[in-house]
């Protein structure tokens, strides 16, 4: 069974500072995703990361992926007010893409 | 929005009776999903859809029943439903070649 186990669950952080969200599974993926959700919003998909090595970087977020060590990472820099959010990764499993989520970083960026 | 509509939004029953939610898309997508999420768990996959009469079970299918009879419905059902039920569903479609899934706004169902 995959599990997926994402930290810190909560992040405060101060505006211009730089934090990293982590991202572990268990079992081999061919594609991990990012997601951002806002409170009673709906998901926004951020990141889609295919292979080992790779790296995407949106703005202030950058995420990057490493297939060996099962770990994903979503980098904040600088971060400011707008970027507070929950953050989930979810990983892949078969052909029909069935995701499984972390259980998300809310993330507070503070004055 | 990747042109999906559940409904409804929000919805209070009562334990035992049935609900069924609906999620609706107009870009004849393949691929449809039914998750819930509750505090603690993320989000997690109930069924799935991949294409009109085929469909398959997630990880919480239990109490749960699906059914897709044209591409662009895809009906969840809790013939029964309990407190342990109560959450937010969301609805997807696998999207592209990065087979990214987009999501409803979500339904709000509170079973007392």
């Amino acid at each position: 069974e995959l599990k997926v186990e994402q930290n810190p669950l909560f992040l405060s952080m101060q505006e211009g500072k730089n934090y990293t969200i982590y991202c572990n599974y268990s079992t081999t993926s061919d594609r991990l995703y990012w997601y951002r959700q806002d409170p009673g919003k709906s998901l926004e998909s951020l990141f889609v990361l295919l292979s080992n090595g790779a790296v995407k970087q949106e703005g202030r977020l950058m995420a990057s992926l490493d297939t060996k060590a099962r770990l994903s990472t979503l980098h904040i820099t600088a971060a400011v007010h707008d970027l507070s959010a929950t953050y989930f990764c979810a990983v892949n499993t078969g052909t029909a893409s069935k995701l499984t989520f972390g259980t998300g970083t809310r993330l507070q960026v503070t004055l | 929005d990747a042109g999906i509509t559940q409904s409804p939004r929000h919805k209070v029953t009562e334990t035992g009776t049935p609900v069924t939610l609906r999620c609706h898309q107009t870009e004849n997508h393949r691929y449809m999903y039914w998750y819930r999420q509750d505090p603690g768990h993320g989000l997690r996959l109930i069924h799935y859809s991949y294409g009109v009469k085929d469909t398959d079970k997630g990880e919480v299918s239990d109490g749960y029943s699906v059914s897709r009879s044209k591409t662009e419905d895809f009906l969840l059902t809790l013939e029964s439903a309990t407190s342990s039920q109560t959450s937010v569903y969301f609805c997807a479609i696998r999207q592209g070649a990065k087979n990214i899934q987009y999501f409803g706004a979500g339904t709000r169902l509170s079973v007392l």
